[in-house]
């Protein structure tokens, strides 16, 4: 298996716009976790997803983050407008059933809002 | 909920060298236990895990971790680090029967020759 992969690895766009990041899933992972990681608050869970229905999105900063996962093996996570404070490293993170076995990580998208 | 405390948000050490990495762990019930390692410019790598059973667990590239339920710790450590082991760990825990994984703010270990 190819791991979770992320696109894009890096994302610069200026304030106000639209950003969209995407994952794909390890094949029979059900479970799906967007995270963002920066140096001042570590990492934090924005969204979590099980059989592609979203579960607890608590985390999700704003309502301008939104996040998808209209099939098992695609998910987005939408930032509009975006602002410089969102600049981040955007982790996706699967897993089978309750991640009794660890989640596996995709490579992140570094994103940086100018 | 439960929470993670690393201890240590620095360990300088020079390579052939021991290592420790502390973490401690908050919870009401019984949980999962695990460390990452995070590599420059990577997504984060599991290292090992507990789960149950023996409280000696052992991991990739040499490491092991200790559950100490009394102290509720669970200290990473290898023998002797390579120059490669320059990385952030991360601790994490999760409650059983639960999806959330809660991770420490992650400790930075560089390793000089």
């Amino acid at each position: 298996d190819a791991g979770v992969i992320q696109s894009p690895r890096h994302e610069v766009t200026e304030m106000g716009q639209e950003v969209t990041l995407r994952c794909k899933p390890i094949s029979g992972h059900n479970s799906l976790f967007w995270y963002r990681q920066t140096m001042m608050r570590g990492l934090e869970l924005l969204i979590y997803f099980n059989n592609n229905v979203p579960i607890d999105d608590s985390g999700m900063p704003e309502d301008r983050f939104s996040a998808k996962m209209p099939n098992a093996s695609f998910s987005t996570l939408k930032i509009q407008p975006s602002e410089p404070r969102d600049s981040a490293v955007y982790f996706c993170a699967s897993s089978l059933g309750q991640g009794i076995n660890g989640y596996t990580f995709g490579s992140g998208t570094r994103l940086t809002v100018v | 909920a439960q929470s993670v405390t690393q201890l240590d948000s620095q360990v300088p050490v020079f390579e052939e060298a021991p290592v420790e990495l502390r973490c401690n762990y908050s919870s009401s019930v019984s949980v999962y236990l695990f460390w990452y390692v995070q590599y420059p410019n990577q997504g984060l790598q599991l290292l090992l895990k507990y789960l149950s059973g023996s409280t000696l667990v052992k991991g990739i590239n040499g490491f092991e971790a200790e559950f100490n339920k009394s102290q509720t710790s669970f200290h990473l450590r290898k023998p002797s680090v390579h120059i490669s082991d320059t990385a952030e760990y991360f601790c994490a825990v999760s409650e059983m029967n639960d999806y959330k994984l809660s991770f420490g703010a992650g400790t930075t270990v560089t390793v000089r020759a």
